[in-house]
């Protein structure tokens, strides 16, 4: 089966750039989404097709995927980025999300 | 205005059979390219993909579960059925049902429902 792992904890400091890495398999020829999970909340779209943004999600979020790793880049981190987030792809009919990531905003 | 809605019980029994219904609104599942997923979360755990149905009827399933679920549609009454044979508390999660707009290698999840938690215990 395959598997996209990322880092358990992320920590950055308001107003900084985080990066949350996910990693697989030539994962860079598979198409990345990447989803943002609040406490208690259904998870939300952030970034689909490796770096596009749906309507709504603010600009300062933004995706790269190349080679083994894909990467959610947030800019100007915010308090309320603190949340859980997942990496996700499609593999041999199957979908497939990583651990996921917690972010803390300190 | 899309939105999707989880429904089923909240507590069964283990090697019980559970049923879980999605009710869909805002778009048709017989569009071409609409897919219903469902996903579940064990509590303070990750995401697990479940299984897929497409606007054609076919069906994907996870390979460690695929043994155990059966999914199918209500297009009439806009409704996606999940059935997980022989429960077992490991299985206890918050189950989701979400949108993807597009299938094949395309698969994403642009709306999701609230969640349904499911818990399993004699």
């Amino acid at each position: 089966s395959y598997d996209l792992t990322q880092p358990p904890s992320v920590s950055v400091s308001p107003g900084r750039t985080a990066s949350i890495t996910c990693s697989g398999d030539n994962l860079g020829n598979k198409l990345t989404h990447w989803y943002q999970q609040k406490a208690g909340q259904s998870p939300l779209l952030l970034i689909y097709y490796n770096n596009r943004r749906p309507s709504g999600i603010p600009e300062r979020f933004s995706g790269s995927n190349s080679g083994n790793t894909a990467t959610l880049t947030i800019s100007g981190t915010q308090a309320i980025d603190e949340a859980d987030y997942y990496c996700q792809a499609w593999d041999s009919s199957t979908a497939v999300f990583g651990g996921g990531t917690k972010l803390t905003v300190l | 205005q899309v939105t999707l809605r989880e429904s089923g019980p909240a507590l069964v029994k283990p090697t019980q059979t559970l049923t879980l219904t999605c009710t869909v609104s805002g778009f048709s599942l017989d569009t071409g390219g609409m897919c219903v997923n469902w996903i579940r979360q064990p509590p303070g755990k990750a995401l697990e993909w479940l299984a897929l149905i497409d606007w054609d009827g076919d069906t994907f399933f996870s390979t460690s579960l695929k043994t155990r679920l059966t999914l199918s549609k209500d297009s009439s009454k806009n409704q996606v059925v999940l059935t997980v044979t022989n429960m077992d508390p490991l299985d206890t999660a918050t189950y989701y049902c979400a949108r993807s707009p597009i299938g094949g290698n395309h698969v994403h999840y642009d709306y999701w429902g609230q969640g349904a938690l499911v818990t399993v215990s004699s």
